[in-house]
């Protein structure tokens, strides 16, 4: 089944707590991107990638980290994590013309 | 740059009723354009888009939305609600000039639909 995985689904930290968010996806797609959902206010992407060892800034990249040593996967870090980091992350892959989106990761920094 | 409105933050609806969610973009070349539902507790899940071709796009579950160049707009419609429709509907847009996949997102419209 083609699908996008992320990992964990739900976390609960404290703040300044390095943690990783895994995103794996098995559909051969080159562009991968995360997003952070936040009500009132949409999805809005953090960081995205077009290929293997090639990352970008997204809308708002301040606070994270990502890495694409392999087609699959598109890991999120969050190298010291604050309460305004808090929010519902999403990972997707994309075709060039659809993405599709991984389940979400909420995450709560105390 | 690109940019999406979506006007209303709540849309209710009677079921059997009509139903229309509002969305207007902004993009330098031509659009590529989706609607996203989201069920609580859910992730995105894929309604339809627009790329080229017929200005009326079907979609899952009975959804569909018309593009409309002239107006920038590409509102989601279906002509007789469910209450299992009630969820939240993100309009995105991606323009076809290069510069990657970026989709950007308006901020929203909760449906709910009422017995």
């Amino acid at each position: 089944e083609a699908q996008v995985t992320q990992n964990p689904r739900y976390l609960i930290t404290v703040t300044g707590k390095k943690l990783t968010v895994t995103c794996s996806q098995n559909m051969n797609h080159e562009y991968m991107s995360w997003y952070r959902q936040d009500p009132g206010l949409g999805l809005r992407q953090i960081y995205y990638s077009m290929n293997v060892e090639v990352t970008d800034k997204g809308d708002v990249p301040e606070g994270y980290k990502v890495s694409r040593k392999e087609k699959r996967n598109f890991p999120l870090i969050l190298e010291s994590p604050s309460p305004n980091q808090t929010s519902l992350y999403f990972c997707a892959s994309s075709t060039g013309r659809e993405q599709f989106f991984g389940p979400g990761t909420r995450l709560t920094v105390l | 740059a690109q940019s999406v409105a979506q006007p209303e933050d709540q849309v209710n609806v009677a079921e059997g009723n009509p139903l229309t969610v509002k969305c207007t973009y902004s993009v330098s070349g031509n659009p590529y354009l989706f609607w996203y539902v989201q069920y609580p507790n859910r992730g995105l899940q894929f309604l339809l888009k627009y790329i080229t071709g017929d200005n009326l796009v079907k979609g899952s579950y009975g959804f569909e939305a018309e593009f409309n160049k002239s107006q920038t707009s590409f509102h989601l419609k279906k002509p007789s609600a469910l209450v299992s429709d009630s969820a939240l509907y993100f309009c995105a847009v991606r323009d076809d000039t290069g510069g990657g996949n970026k989709l950007t997102f308006g901020t929203g419209t909760q449906l709910k639909v009422e017995l």
